[in-house]
């Protein structure tokens, strides 16, 4: 079945260095992709997102990558807080049916001090 | 801003009792879903609604069902909780093709 994943489960960044967390994901026809952080006790919060027809898309101190070819999404946060501590989800949106979004398990970003 | 609550953010209940988890947005969102939320298997979907009184089934309806007779409100209802249900619940809503928003959840524990 089509699944979405994340390459780490645990990533630890120095407080002021870039982040980078990484997800494949499976179907080739999914058309939307969204990055969700999620504090400790918290829901998930909308991060960014980016459609199908677009590599690259940059909001408040992220960006976010997309490589349709080798079917790759990637957050990078800049100068990471200890604020940035939470776990991030990638999620993919098939391009039929509705609405219905596929979860990664998440990684967690740990930001040492 | 877009606003999801839930009724709850942490419940207690006992095998067998029937449980109601509501959700309420404020955006005039067309849809809202229920998910619930286990570790090391992500977010997985139970119901969504795509309009008031339409409901789909998602990957894992069994066990529950869902309202919906009013356009901000979405309630999920366990009609004999089970230890297996005890999870957390997280509320969404989305305009159509749009991102969805989540609220805080609920953690559900089922004795």
């Amino acid at each position: 079945g089509e699944s979405v994943g994340l390459h780490l489960p645990t990533l630890s960044v120095q407080e002021g260095d870039n982040s980078i967390i990484n997800c494949a994901y499976s179907n080739s026809a999914s058309d939307y992709f969204i990055w969700y952080k999620q504090e400790s006790g918290k829901g998930p919060q909308f991060i960014i997102d980016i459609r199908s027809n677009m590599d690259k898309r940059q909001g408040q101190r992220v960006t976010v990558l997309l490589n349709k070819t080798v079917k790759h999404l990637s957050l990078q946060i800049a100068a990471t807080q200890p604020g940035d501590s939470a776990v991030y989800f990638c999620a993919e949106r098939g391009s039929g049916g509705y609405q219905k979004v596929t979860f990664g398990t998440g990684t967690k970003l740990q930001v040492i001090p | 801003d877009v606003k999801v609550t839930q009724s709850s953010r942490y419940l207690v209940k006992r095998t067998g009792e029937k449980v109601f988890l509501e959700c309420v947005q404020d955006m005039d969102h067309e849809n809202m879903f229920w998910y619930r939320q286990d570790p090391g298997l992500g977010l997985r979907l139970i119901y969504f609604s795509y309009d008031v009184k339409m409901k789909e089934k998602g990957d894992i309806p069994e066990g529950y069902s869902v309202s919906r007779e009013k356009k901000e409100r979405f309630s999920l209802i366990l009609e004999s909780a089970s230890t297996n249900q005890t999870s957390m619940y997280l509320c969404a809503s989305s305009r159509s093709g749009r991102t969805q928003y989540f609220g805080p959840g609920t953690r559900l524990t089922v004795l």
